[in-house]
C-alpha cells in the first residue's frame, strides 16, 4: 500500500511571502515517480513537476522549487515570492510499479495568497 | 496539442437515474484514467483503460463502468445514482508508461438529487 500525507490543510499568506507546502509519502516499491498538481477553482488538475526515485536533485523553475529527500520521505514544494494568482489547491501524488498504476494523491493544502 | 476535454462539464440527475460522461484525451495519448473527487474523500482513482483494455480498477462498485473507443476516447458510466455519487468527475491520459506524467481534463460536475 501506498500513502501520501500533506499535513497542512490551509494556508494563507500575504503577497510576496515565500510559502512551502509539505508533502510525505510511503511506499515499499523502489521505483516510484511524485508528481505536484495544481487545482484553481475552476476544477481542472494543473501538471507542476515529477520527480522519479532515482533522482534527488531538487528543482527550480522560476518562483517553484521542490526539494526531493528520499531519507525523510519528502518532496516539498517552495513558492517564493507569493502571488494571488498562486491561490489554489496543491495537490501532491505518487504512483509506484506496485501501486497497480494508480495515483494515490494527498488531501491537498488550500493556499490563499493574501494581496 | 488540445488538451484533455471533458463533456458536459456540469450534469443534475436524481437518484436512480443512470448517467454517461465522455472524455477525450490528449492526441497521441492511450491511456485514460478516471477518478472521483469529493470533499470528503478526496481524489480517488476510478479505472484506466489502454488500448481500449481497462488496464486497472479502483475500489469501487459495479455501478461505476466504463470503456474506451479504437479512437482513445473514453466513456464512463454510473447506474443507478446515488447522493453519494455528487462529485467532481476527472478524466486524466497519458501516452501509456507508468512514469508518463497524467494530464488532466477539466471534469464533469455531477448533482444528484
Amino acid at each position: 500500500a501506498q500513502k501520501v500525507t500533506q499535513a497542512q490543510t490551509e494556508i494563507s499568506v500575504v503577497e510576496k511571502e515565500d510559502v512551502t507546502l509539505d508533502c510525505v509519502y510511503e511506499t515499499r516499491d523502489t521505483t516510484y515517480y511524485l508528481f505536484w498538481y495544481k487545482q484553481p477553482p475552476s476544477g481542472e488538475l494543473v501538471f507542476l513537476i515529477r520527480r522519479n526515485s532515482f533522482d534527488e536533485q531538487n528543482e527550480i523553475s522560476g518562483r517553484y522549487s521542490w526539494n526531493f529527500q528520499k531519507s525523510t520521505s519528502s518532496f516539498n514544494f517552495t513558492i517564493t515570492a507569493s502571488q494571488v494568482v498562486d491561490s489554489a489547491v496543491y495537490f501532491c501524488a505518487l504512483i509506484s510499479s506496485g501501486s497497480a498504476r494508480q495515483l494515490t494523491f494527498g488531501s491537498g493544502t488550500q493556499l490563499t495568497v493574501l494581496p | 496539442k488540445a488538451g484533455v476535454t471533458q463533456t458536459p462539464r456540469y450534469l443534475i440527475k436524481t437518484r436512480g437515474q443512470q448517467v454517461t460522461l465522455s472524455c477525450s484525451p490528449i492526441s497521441g495519448h492511450r491511456s485514460v484514467s478516471w477518478y472521483q473527487q469529493t470533499p470528503g474523500q478526496g481524489l480517488q482513482f476510478l479505472f484506466e483503460y489502454f488500448s481500449e483494455t481497462q488496464r486497472n480498477k479502483g475500489n469501487f462498485p459495479g455501478r461505476f463502468s466504463g470503456r474506451q473507443f479504437s479512437n482513445s476516447r473514453s466513456e464512463m458510466n454510473v447506474s443507478t445514482l446515488e447522493l453519494g455519487d455528487s462529485a467532481l468527475y476527472l478524466c486524466a491520459s497519458r501516452p501509456g508508461g507508468l512514469q508518463e506524467t497524467q494530464y488532466f481534463g477539466p471534469g464533469t460536475r455531477l448533482l444528484v438529487l
